[in-house]
């Protein structure tokens, strides 16, 4: 059964740092990763996708690896904003593009003036 | 892109009462739509999936008979929470795969149900 953990489960910072939130999943053969953004009772927005075959994807500010071997995967914020603050998912589907999503528990972050 | 829509976005009920969300794809063919539910502080967790045509396959420890899953159609799958209780009360999404393979999922905006 495939498992997903997310580390840290929170993360406070001051705005303009570069921060690193952590993903990692048990069953190696996922067919791809995404990473989402969740603000308080809404639901979620996508931010990246990394197909198994990539070891990376880049949007904006936001960089996101994925070393499939491992179980891996890592998302980048550069200069974080006040924005910046809610909740980030980290999510596997299964072998197939149809596969069911995994998430892992979140990371809220904040980021403070 | 695909676009999925949920209603209602939020309903408060009774307890014992049961409560309908339907989930439809506005602009493509949903032939497998998954449910995942969301409790306070927690992380999404898939509840079922359903394709088009048949029966919905449940995950272990839910109950099928209290969440009955329709998809009658390629554009409307509906989760019906029978004689909800509050500890139904929770975030309903509902997502379903886009179909040329490139394993995006169109998720709808949730529903959040409250069972006094």
């Amino acid at each position: 059964k495939q498992e997903v953990t997310q580390i840290p489960a929170a993360l406070s910072v001051p705005e303009g740092e570069n921060l690193v939130l952590n993903c990692s999943f048990t069953d190696s053969a996922i067919y791809n990763l995404q990473w989402f953004r969740q603000d308080p009772g809404k639901g979620l927005t996508s931010l990246l996708l990394i197909q198994s075959s990539q070891r990376e994807q880049t949007s904006g500010r936001l960089n996101a690896s994925l070393d499939k071997s491992s179980g891996r995967s890592t998302l980048y914020i550069a200069a974080s904003q006040p924005g910046d603050s809610a909740t980030y998912l980290c999510a596997v589907t299964g072998g197939t593009s149809y596969g069911k999503l995994t998430f892992g528990q979140g990371t809220i972050l904040t980021v403070h003036p | 892109g695909a676009v999925v829509s949920q209603h209602p976005s939020w309903v408060i009920c009774k307890s014992g009462t049961s409560v309908k969300i339907e989930c439809r794809s506005l602009d493509f063919q949903a032939t497998t739509m998954f449910w995942y539910r969301q409790f306070p502080k927690q992380s999404l967790m898939l509840m079922a999936t359903s394709n088009e045509g048949s029966k919905a396959t449940y995950e272990q420890g839910v109950e099928k008979d209290k969440f009955l899953i329709n998809h009658a159609s390629l554009t409307l799958s509906t989760l019906t929470v029978t004689s909800a209780h509050p500890e139904d009360s929770s975030f309903y999404i509902c997502t379903s795969p886009d179909s040329e393979g490139l394993g995006t999922q169109y998720f709808g905006p949730g529903t959040r149900l409250t069972v006094l």
